[in-house]
C-alpha cells in the first residue's frame, strides 16, 4: 500500500518556468491537501480539496492553482514561477467521517526557483 | 489570523526520560487537535489525536493533554528514545475545511544517551 505518492521529489526551474506537481493516493481519501513548508517553519496550506472536481483556498493560495479532476489525484500548478516559492511542499489526504481522521503525508517535492 | 504556537523551539532529554512538549493554540472554534513528527527529510507522521470534548487521550508511550480553559496542548513522551529525536509539530484543524491544519513552528526534540 503506498499511501501518499508525490512526483517529483526534487525540481529546480528557472524564475518563470512553470510546472506541476503530482499528488496521488490509493486510500480512497475524499479529502486532499497541499502545504508548503519552509526552514524552520510548520506547514502552511496552499490549497485543499473536499473531493473530486472541487478546490478550495488555503492560508498561501497566490502564484498556485489546483485541479483534482479525480479522486486520487490532486495537482499543483505554478504558472510562472518565483524564487519566493522555494520551498518543500508537501501533498495530504484523509478520510471523511468520524474517526481516522488524520491526514496522511508524502515525502515531500523539494522545489528550488533560481 | 490566529495561529498555532509553541512555548519552547528546541527540547534536549535524557534517554529513558520523559519528554513534554507544549502547544498553545488561540482559534476557539478549532474541535480536533493533532501531534505529528517530522524527522529530517521526512514527511509528517502521525502522532497523537484529540477532539475537543476530550481532555486526555493515550496511546503507546504518548499521551496527549487539552486544556481548554486556557487554549493549551501538551504531548507527553514517556521512557524517550533515541527514536524519538525529532521536531514535533502541534496543529489545530482549520473549520469549515474538511480536515485541513493550521501548525504550529514545530519543536525540535533531541534525545542524548
Amino acid at each position: 500500500n503506498a499511501g501518499v505518492t508525490q512526483t517529483p521529489k526534487f525540481r529546480v526551474l528557472k524564475t518563470g518556468q512553470s510546472m506541476t506537481l503530482l499528488c496521488a493516493q490509493d486510500m480512497n481519501h475524499e479529502y486532499m491537501y497541499w502545504y508548503r513548508q519552509d526552514p524552520g517553519m510548520g506547514l502552511r496550506l496552499i490549497h485543499y480539496s473536499v473531493g473530486e472536481g472541487t478546490t478550495a483556498k488555503g492560508e498561501v493560495p497566490d502564484g498556485y492553482n489546483v485541479s483534482r479532476l479525480k479522486k486520487q489525484n490532486f495537482l499543483l500548478g505554478l504558472e510562472s514561477a518565483a524564487p519566493s516559492q522555494t520551498s518543500v511542499y508537501f501533498c495530504a489526504s484523509s478520510y471523511l467521517g468520524t474517526g481516522m481522521t488524520e491526514a496522511f503525508f508524502g515525502q515531500g517535492t523539494r522545489l528550488t526557483v533560481v | 489570523g490566529e495561529s498555532v504556537g509553541l512555548h519552547l523551539p528546541t527540547l534536549s532529554v535524557q534517554e529513558g526520560d520523559n519528554s513534554i512538549i507544549n502547544c498553545a493554540y488561540s482559534n476557539s472554534a478549532s474541535d480536533y487537535f493533532i501531534w505529528y513528527k517530522q524527522e529530517s527529510g521526512k514527511g509528517p507522521q502521525f502522532i497523537i489525536d484529540i477532539r475537543s470534548n476530550m481532555d486526555k487521550r493515550q496511546g503507546q508511550r504518548v499521551t496527549v493533554l487539552l486544556n481548554k480553559t486556557v487554549k493549551h496542548l501538551s504531548l507527553q513522551i514517556a521512557a524517550t528514545q533515541p527514536g524519538d529525536s525529532a521536531v514535533y509539530f502541534c496543529a489545530e484543524n482549520i473549520p469549515g475545511s474538511g480536515y485541513a491544519l493550521n501548525f504550529g513552528k514545530g519543536t525540535s526534540l533531541l534525545v542524548t544517551p
